[in-house]
C-alpha cells in the first residue's frame, strides 16, 4: 500500500521545455490535488479534481493543464516551461467523508 | 475570500520549551481547521484537525482548539524534542468542494 506516489522526484527543465507530472494512488480515493510550494508562500492550489473525468482550477492556474486519467492518476503538465514554475509541486488526495488530504513526497523542478 | 495568517518563523527553541505557533484565520461559514507537518525532504502530514467550534485536536503530544470568537487555532506543545524540528502549516477547508487554504509555514528548529 504505497499511499500517493509521485515521479520523478527531481528534475531540471530549460525554458519552453515541457514535461508531464505523475500522481498515483492506491487509496482508492475520488479527489485528488495538484498544489505547488514556494518559499515564504505555503501551499498553492493549483487545479483539482474531484472525481474521475472532472477538473476544476485552483489558485494559479496559468501555466499548467491537468488530467485525471482515471480514478488512480492525476497528471501535471507544463507546455512550455518558465523560470516562474521552479517549484515543489505535491500531489494530494481525499477520501469521501473526510476532509484530511494525504500527500505525495513531492517533485522538485528547476527550470532554467 | 478565505484565508490564513500564521506566526512567521523561524522559531528556534531549546530541547524540553514550550512552544507556541499562532494561527488566526477569515473563512466564511464555519471551517474546519488544521495543522500539518512537514519533517525535511517529505510531503505534508495531518498533525492534528479540528471541525467545530471548541474542539480540541490533539496528536503526538500537540494541541490546538478551535476559538471560534477569536478566528484562532494556535498549536501547542509543551515539551519539544529535537524531533520536533519541521515546517508546521496551519490550513482550513471551508465550502462544499473541500479545498486547503493553507498559512504561509513556520519553521520549527529545536536544537539539544
Amino acid at each position: 500500500n504505497a499511499g500517493v506516489t509521485q515521479t520523478p522526484k527531481f528534475q531540471v527543465l530549460k525554458t519552453g521545455q515541457s514535461m508531464t507530472l505523475q500522481c498515483a494512488q492506491d487509496m482508492n480515493h475520488n479527489s485528488m490535488y495538484w498544489y505547488r510550494q514556494d518559499p515564504g508562500m505555503g501551499l498553492r492550489l493549483i487545479y483539482y479534481s474531484a472525481s474521475e473525468g472532472t477538473t476544476d482550477k485552483g489558485e494559479v492556474p496559468n501555466g499548467y493543464n491537468v488530467s485525471r486519467l482515471n480514478k488512480r492518476e492525476f497528471s501535471l503538465r507544463l507546455e512550455s516551461a518558465a523560470p516562474s514554475q521552479t517549484s515543489v509541486y505535491f500531489c494530494a488526495t481525499r477520501g469521501e467523508t473526510s476532509y484530511e488530504q494525504y500527500f505525495g513526497p513531492g517533485t522538485r523542478l528547476t527550470v532554467t | 475570500g478565505d484565508s490564513v495568517t500564521q506566526m512567521e518563523g523561524p522559531v528556534t527553541l531549546s530541547e524540553e520549551a514550550f512552544l507556541t505557533i499562532n494561527c488566526t484565520y477569515t473563512a466564511t461559514g464555519y471551517p474546519s481547521l488544521f495543522w500539518y507537518v512537514q519533517y525535511p525532504g517529505e510531503g505534508l502530514q495531518l498533525l492534528l484537525k479540528a471541525t467545530k467550534a471548541d474542539d480540541k485536536g490533539s496528536n503526538k503530544g500537540f494541541e490546538a482548539t478551535y476559538r471560534k470568537e477569536t478566528t484562532s487555532f494556535h498549536l501547542e506543545k509543551g515539551s519539544v524534542q529535537v524531533s520536533d524540528s519541521a515546517v508546521y502549516f496551519c490550513a482550513l477547508s471551508a465550502g462544499s468542494n473541500y479545498k486547503l487554504t493553507f498559512g504561509k509555514g513556520t519553521l520549527l528548529t529545536v536544537n539539544p
